[in-house]
């Protein structure tokens, strides 16, 4: 089974502290994303990585960044935390060149920003 | 961007078959149609996907018609597990185009 695990179930940052959420995927997959999710929004991408050290960005893409040094490895940081950038977080990761091909997903983080 | 349309929630009883629907009037040529289930404290897992007609596996069924301009995923004999937000995704042609709907959340009881 595909496993994608992120570092923290529940965070609490404040304003202005640089925040780092890190996801790990354990089946060699090409590509990594990125997502916020928010009530009534649905998934937002916010960045998505096709291969080691590549970062393009996705919808939402303000306020973050991103660093994919290991294949296995996917970084999201927010420089300065804000309370907008309150929300859940979910990573994922896929196999292969093909966008269309199945997304496993993480449990998320639940980051709040005080 | 294909933007699509999710009903905002429904409700059900265990045994009945549910059907929800995704608007994507826009739709590209090369998108396809992916569904994903969501439970509660969990990241979404894919159902099924297609391209045009009805697709059927072990947990679902997707009817596609021929202008492709919506979906309807068809959940037969739903069970409370199945009490979950489901997620409409139409993309195709580069990452940057997967969108995601806003999710319809389905509620059954017993």
């Amino acid at each position: 089974d595909v496993k994608v695990t992120q570092s923290s179930r529940y965070l609490v940052k404040r304003t202005g502290e640089k925040v780092f959420l890190e996801c790990v995927q354990d089946m060699d997959h090409e590509n990594m994303f990125w997502y916020r999710q928010d009530p009534g929004l649905g998934l937002r991408l916010i960045y998505f990585s096709y291969d080691v050290k590549m970062k393009e960005k996705g919808d939402i893409p303000e306020g973050y960044s991103v660093s994919r040094e290991k294949k296995e490895r996917f970084s999201l940081i927010l420089e300065s935390a804000s309370t907008n950038q309150t929300s859940m977080y979910l990573c994922a990761s896929s196999f292969g060149r093909a966008e269309n091909n199945e997304q496993f997903f993480g449990p998320g983080t639940r980051l709040t920003v005080l | 961007l294909a933007k699509t349309t999710q009903p905002i929630s429904m409700d059900s009883y265990e045994g009945q078959e549910v059907n929800i629907t995704c608007s994507h009037n826009n739709i590209a040529t090369n998108d396809y149609i992916t569904w994903y289930q969501q439970f509660p404290s969990q990241g979404p897992r894919f159902i099924i996907q297609g391209y045009k007609t009805k697709v059927t596996n072990e947990v679902a069924s997707l009817f596609i018609p021929a202008d492709r301009k919506s979906s309807t995923l068809s959940l037969p004999r739903v069970s409370l597990s199945d009490t979950a937000v489901y997620y409409c995704l139409v993309g195709g042609g580069g990452f940057q185009k997967l969108v995601f709907g806003t999710g319809t959340r389905l509620l059954v009881s017993p």
